[in-house]
């Protein structure tokens, strides 16, 4: 089964408000994690990544925060647009540093614009 | 740069009928390769992946198939489609660490 979840499957925000989005995931053993953006109809696009050695990294009005100890993961997106709206996914690696890595993906989690 | 390309982008077939969704990958060697089913509003169910030309790996048991006849090519199969493979394919590559997506396939089965 998916170790990774979310709490809220759907979050409506206001326009230009900042978004957070979560995640918890199960297994200590992950080492990198990974936030997608999903449109409708499309695939999931890469938005930012981060490694376990790391509790912050920063993008293009995105953050994502890192907590190893409750094994939480969130994303944050500042002054939140219309294009912003679709499902987020969360995913790990399970990272053994052989090919046979995969990535485990979240349920993910609807985001809504409110004008 | 590289380009990762599904077929078709959307297709409706009769219960029963067989099944080839092809993928394929630009610009890279060697890359890993996947495929993901999405149901409506859900999530990335992992079927297959790839590490090499002739070599995959099912994650659960189906109605599907892989294959990979060449390095940068995975097919997606079934002799006789059920009701319940309705739904949104997605392949994938990765070298590293990241997975990119292709754009998906659209599969209802009537």
């Amino acid at each position: 089964g998916e170790s990774v979840g979310l709490h809220l499957p759907t979050l409506s925000v206001q326009e230009g408000d900042n978004s957070i989005i979560n995640c918890a995931y199960s297994n200590s053993a992950s080492d990198y994690f990974i936030w997608y953006k999903q449109e409708s109809g499309k695939g999931p696009q890469f938005i930012i990544d981060i490694r376990s050695n790391m509790d912050k990294r920063q993008g293009q009005r995105v953050t994502v925060l890192l907590n190893k100890t409750v094994k939480h993961l969130s994303l944050q997106i500042a002054a939140t647009q219309p294009g912003d709206s679709a499902v987020y996914f969360c995913a790990e690696n399970d990272f053994r540093g052989n090919r046979d890595d995969k990535i485990i993906f979240g349920k993910g989690t609807r985001l809504h614009i409110l004008p | 740069s590289q380009t990762i390309h599904q077929w078709p982008a959307t297709l409706v077939q009769p219960v029963g009928s067989p099944l080839s969704l092809e993928c394929t990958v630009e610009g890279t060697s060697n890359p890993n390769l996947y495929w993901y089913r999405q149901a409506a509003g859900r999530g990335l169910q992992l079927l297959f992946y790839s590490v090499g030309i002739g070599q995959i790996s099912s994650e659960v048991p189906q109605n599907l198939s892989a294959s990979r006849p060449q390095d940068r090519q995975f097919i997606l199969s079934s002799k006789k489609l059920l009701l319940s493979d309705s739904g949104f394919y997605l392949c994938a590559w990765s070298q590293d660490l990241e997975q990119y997506f292709g754009p998906g396939t659209r599969l209802t089965v009537t």
